[in-house]
């Protein structure tokens, strides 16, 4: 079956500091992979996304790699800010399943001044 | 204007009662979702809905009722609560139903309390 598997949370780091965020992918067929971002108490936005193989997708100074050879779609950004604290879900979609999305379990990022 | 609504924003009830919570979307897309969030933050999807027409029920309880009025709402019925129905539940829409790349619209959320 399709699943994702995020590294677990919650990450602290200090302001400036640099993010890596894990994220690893099954799929029976071909998944785009996303990162949508969900501030306190909304709901979630599209970080980035990616739909084919060595794809890169950025946002904000957020970055992600489709790997298909490790199956992976990790999240970076080399400086954080407070305001990017918030709970991130690696997400996967596979074509002709109804365009569900299937996510990771969240990881929460707190960023300390 | 707001892309995609829900309401109410906060639901508090007794268990047993009946409860619906309403979703809207004014982006012209033509699929919508129902997702449940749980206190691990653990989201799921529902249910979908193409063009007023079931797609996806992901092995939801009986006591869940999708319904769609029009392409644009998308409401979510629940029966006889239960305290394990506690959770956030999101609506999401998105324009193609086929092309998984597409981006979906999260609506605010709701969160519904089980007493």
């Amino acid at each position: 079956g399709n699943s994702v598997t995020q590294m677990e949370g919650p990450v602290t780091l200090s302001e400036e500091a640099f993010l890596t965020i894990n994220c690893t992918y099954t799929a029976t067929g071909y998944p785009s992979l996303f990162w949508y971002v969900q501030y306190p108490g909304e709901g979630l936005q599209l970080l980035l996304k990616a739909t084919k193989a060595d794809d890169k997708g950025s946002n904000k100074g957020f970055e992600a790699t489709y790997r298909k050879e490790t199956t992976s779609f990790h999240l970076e950004k080399g400086s954080v800010q407070v305001s990017d604290s918030a709970v991130y879900f690696c997400a996967l979609a596979v074509y002709n399943q109804g365009g569900k999305l299937i996510f990771g379990q969240g990881t929460e990022l707190s960023v300390k001044p | 204007d707001t892309a995609v609504s829900q309401t109410p924003k906060y639901l508090v009830t007794q268990m047993g009662n009946d409860k619906s919570i309403k979703c809207e979307q004014n982006l012209g897309h033509d699929t919508m979702y129902w997702y449940k969030q749980d206190s691990k933050k653990f989201l799921k999807i529902m249910f979908s809905y193409n063009n007023k027409e079931l797609i996806i029920n992901e092995t939801v309880p009986n006591r869940f009722s999708p319904k769609s009025p029009d392409k644009a709402h998308l409401n979510l019925h629940i029966n006889s609560l239960e305290l394990g129905d506690s959770a956030v539940y999101f609506c999401a829409s998105s324009q193609e139903l086929l092309a998984g790349a597409k981006e979906q619209f999260f609506g605010p959320g709701t969160r519904l309390t089980v007493l």
